[in-house]
């Protein structure tokens, strides 16, 4: 069965980047998408995006996924950091089928503070 | 983008009860809709996809139900370990989008 294992927390400054991994163990991410959510502290889950690793890049605004097929590893990159950046930043394996996140990270930390 | 609220926010109950999580879209969603579960530090986890389908390995007292613009998670008997927070999430089309969440606590 495969794992999502995700980088370390992060610290970070207003305006500068931070960049997350998301690596599959035990396996690799075949056709699957992978779907990037965050959760701000105390709060809810907020989808941010997906990628489709045999295809590559995907830019979304600030936020820029990105994928290595020879590590299969998975990055979200989100500049201008902002102090409503802050939170914890889960990748998971997108079920295409229905939509469904059916394999999650455990979750990177990224706090933005000056 | 499509709203999804659920109802109640919070609830308190006790080991056996039977807990009803409801979850309303702001438009039809046929049967886009999948439910999680969180707990405190933890990933979610995908308990009902399909709005009805149990994901593999979830136990059976977790159950789905509704289509459209309604939707219902029920707990038959609930049981310490399922004391968590529970999400709904709409699949119809992106961007993807979660209810607040339902807090279910210990009374």
């Amino acid at each position: 069965q495969v794992q999502l294992v995700q980088s370390g927390a992060e610290v970070k400054k207003p305006g500068s980047s931070v960049k997350v991994s998301c690596k599959a163990s035990g396996g690799t991410f075949g056709n699957y998408a992978i779907s990037w959510v965050r959760q701000a502290p105390g709060q809810g889950l907020e989808w941010m995006g997906r990628i489709i690793p045999v295809l590559g890049v995907s830019n979304q605004g600030r936020v820029t996924f990105t994928a290595d097929k020879s590590t299969s590893t998975v990055y979200m990159e989100l500049s201008s950091l902002r102090s409503d950046d802050t939170a914890v930043y889960y990748c998971a394996r997108l079920d295409h089928r229905y939509g469904a996140f059916d394999i999650w990270g455990q979750g990177a930390m990224v706090i933005v503070s000056s | 983008d499509i709203q999804m609220t659920q109802s109640p926010f919070s609830l308190s109950t006790s080991v056996r009860d039977r807990v009803i999580i409801t979850c309303r879209a702001s438009q039809n969603i046929g049967t886009y809709l999948n439910w999680y579960q969180q707990k405190p530090g933890k990933a979610p986890k995908l308990l009902i996809y399909a709005a009805s389908s149990l994901q593999s390995g979830v136990p059976s007292r977790f159950s789905g139900s509704g289509s459209g613009t309604d939707f219902t998670l029920t707990i038959s008997s609930l049981q310490p370990e399922d004391f968590a927070t529970y999400y709904c999430q709409q699949s119809y089309n992106t961007p993807w989008t979660f209810g607040q969440g339902t807090t279910v606590e210990i009374k």
